[in-house]
């Protein structure tokens, strides 16, 4: 199993440049999640899912669009980048028996850069 | 706001001694978790203590929960160089359907 993975690893982009992050998960879980990390701030979650075709906002969702339209991948989109989404993102899933509030497994991260 | 805050941000100790780092939240929780960070990677889950329990070892981990003080604590006994990494713990509160994380703790262990 491959767990989470996450994609890209990287990406520099301009301010107004749109971007898609895409994570996907192998583990048949129900749920997933997309925080970002900043120096000193720990994770802030950004919006998360409770199963396919679902979708909620998080604690920091401005900005920020996210689909589910496969169990197994949920997309984070950056429809206008700016200089303060800077930050590392990170997917994570669980499943459907522990539920949101239990082991949550997370991918790798991506590393983004809005000059 | 934060649920769970660690102290303190940041402990270097030599290694085989142990490292303690703690946990404090505001609400009533269902479980705490602990959470290990690499430099560059993701978090890696460590263990879970539900509020019904009060103490948990996995290896040399040691993690204690006080419900009535609303704090955590998580023990690594031995530390070895790869224990290195940042750790944080995440709760949830009753009612809500997501994790909140603390801002972590920077362990280093000296060689």
């Amino acid at each position: 199993n491959a767990g989470v993975t996450q994609t890209p690893k990287f990406r520099v982009l301009k301010t107004g440049q749109s971007m898609t992050l895409l994570c996907a998960q192998d583990m048949n879980h129900e749920y997933m999640y997309w925080y970002r990390q900043d120096p000193g701030m720990g994770l802030r979650l950004i919006h998360y899912s409770v199963g396919e075709g679902t979708t909620a906002k998080g604690e920091v969702p401005d900005g920020y669009n996210v689909s589910r339209l496969k169990k197994q991948n949920f997309l984070l989109g950056l429809e206008s980048a700016a200089p303060s989404q800077t930050s590392v993102y990170f997917c994570a899933s669980s499943n459907l028996r522990g539920g949101p509030t239990d082991t949550q497994y997370f991918g790798p991260g991506t590393r983004l850069t809005v000059l | 706001s934060q649920q769970g805050e660690e102290d303190p941000q940041a402990l270097s100790i030599q290694e085989g001694e142990n490292a303690t780092m703690n946990c404090s939240y505001k609400t009533s929780i269902n479980n705490l978790q602990w959470y290990r960070q690499n430099s560059g990677r993701g978090l890696v889950h460590l263990i879970l203590i539900r509020s019904n329990e009060r103490e948990k070892h996995s290896g040399r981990l040691r993690v204690t929960l006080d419900t009535s003080k609303k704090s955590s604590s998580l023990l690594i006994t031995a530390s070895r160089a790869a224990d290195t990494a940042s750790y944080f713990c995440a709760t949830d509160d009753r009612g809500a359907q997501k994790l909140v994380f603390g801002q972590g703790t920077r362990l280093t262990i000296n060689p």
